[in-house]
């Protein structure tokens, strides 16, 4: 079964509007990661997030880890349409090395 | 130097027959991974390697799956004897390892597989 788990599984929100992502995970992580994946192919790395860090920004990214709750948050603010792709958190399970990834959520970026 | 790259892009083959999808990961990797992922669907995790130690078969589907990465570089991901339930787009993807943790991935393009 798949480590992360994606929340909502799709979102559709209007231009200029902040979307909000969640994640949860299963087990302990050394760290958790953001990709986002356009037209079902290649995925490009966003934003990697340490087990001992709480929040972290990249541009109009901000992430947020709990590992007390096991859970992730990704926020996108004043969201653009292109913003819309599939979004998935991936985390590296201690002790085991490789990444595993959620099932991703669909964001769409009404004009 | 350049990225990830896959090879083919796109392969049809009919059911039964054997396929080998190639991925050259960035020069000094020392972690690669192969993924599938069915239409609509998350990543799901095939094998791992990282340098020279044995890599973690734990995902493969089934005993017609197998890959090898030679020389610690380009690796061949085999499907013998393909089934139609074998149809996926197979991600390559290679990072480094940085004070024994994992950082970020990089990603081939993808190999979209069709089995007929």
């Amino acid at each position: 079964s798949q480590q992360g788990e994606e929340d909502p599984q799709a979102l559709s929100i209007q231009e200029g509007e902040n979307a909000t992502m969640n994640c949860s995970y299963k087990t302990s992580i050394n760290n958790l990661q953001w990709y986002r994946q356009n037209s079902g192919r290649g995925l490009v790395h966003l934003i990697l997030i340490r087990s001992n860090e709480r929040e972290k920004h990249s541009g109009r990214l901000r992430v947020t880890l709990d590992t007390s709750k096991k859970s992730s948050s990704l926020l996108i603010t004043a969201s653009r349409a292109a913003d819309t792709a599939s979004y998935f958190c991936a985390t590296v399970i201690q002790g085991a090395q490789k990444l595993v990834f959620g099932q991703g959520t669909r964001l769409t970026i009404n004009p | 130097g350049a990225g990830v790259s896959q090879s083919p892009s796109n392969k049809v083959t009919e059911k039964g027959k054997d396929v080998e999808l190639r991925c050259d990961p960035i020069s000094g990797h020392t972690a690669l991974y192969w993924y599938r992922q069915s239409l609509g669907q998350g990543l799901e995790f095939l094998i791992y390697f990282q340098g020279n130690s044995a890599p973690d078969k734990s995902g493969l589907p089934s005993d017609r799956f197998s890959a090898e990465r030679t020389g610690g570089s380009v690796s061949t991901l085999t499907i013998q004897r393909t089934q139609q339930e074998d149809s996926a787009v197979y991600l390559c993807a290679s990072s480094l390892r940085e004070g024994g943790l994992r950082t970020e991935a990089f990603f081939g393009q993808g190999t979209r597989l069709t089995v007929v």
